[in-house]
């Protein structure tokens, strides 16, 4: 059962623009939320996480907002660069276990 | 090494053989996760430990996966009598307790 759900297979932004990439979630007990990027051929890489006592994480172009009451939460980068186009993996863990999403695809076009 | 490390980078194998999968963490991570990717999806979990424990084993698919970590440092994956579906890429994670999971690269195993 998909308790982390990444809806949008795939996103296009124009460089310099916002992207936003979505992420839903099942399970009340998740109390900690990541976001992974992945190039080919490589292991995801971590990105930026919130607790789920914050609503918002910053950290330079990249911005976390989490929504406990919608179980949902967004990754914002902006201004986006062609070097973001990689695949974007959600990930929310309670205690030690963590469950990913499916990912979504981001293109960023020159 | 200063990254987490997994031999090999591909393995391809044939139906019905044993193949193990090997995972150097970094150094000082008590923490170490098994997962499987198939084309298109996310990591699904597949196995964590604690040490050289295994605290959770839920998301092993059936008795064929088994993995250990003898010292508490390097851990084996083990799939017996493998099948065409086990095909995926492996990957290994390893944290500090609660932390960030920091992945290797994976092995890409083909079943034939």
């Amino acid at each position: 059962d998909q308790q982390v759900k990444q809806n949008s297979p795939s996103l296009s932004v124009q460089e310099g623009r916002i992207s936003i990439l979505n992420c839903d979630y099942t399970n009340s007990m998740f109390d900690y939320f990541l976001w992974y990027k992945k190039y080919p051929a490589e292991g995801p890489t971590f990105l930026i996480s919130i607790s789920s006592i914050k609503d918002k994480n910053e950290d330079g172009r990249f911005t976390v907002f989490l929504n406990k009451s919608a179980k949902h939460l967004s990754l914002h980068i902006v201004p986006s660069q062609p070097g973001d186009s990689a695949v974007y993996f959600c990930a929310a863990s309670a205690k030690d276990d963590m469950r990913f999403g499916a990912g979504t695809r981001l293109t960023v076009k020159p | 090494g200063a990254g987490v490390s997994q031999t090999p980078s591909n393995k391809v194998t044939e139906k019905g053989k044993y193949v193990e999968l090997r995972c150097d963490p970094i150094s000082g991570h008590t923490a170490l996760y098994w997962y499987r990717q198939s084309l298109g999806q996310g990591p699904e979990f597949l196995i964590y430990f604690q040490g050289t424990g295994a605290a959770d084993d839920s998301g092993l698919p059936n008795d064929r996966f088994f993995a250990v970590r003898p010292e508490g440092s390097v851990s084996t994956l083990k799939i017996q009598r493998t099948e065409r579906g086990d095909s995926a890429v492996y990957l290994c994670a390893s944290s500090f307790p609660r932390g960030e999971q920091f992945f290797g690269p994976g092995t890409r195993l083909t079943v034939l």
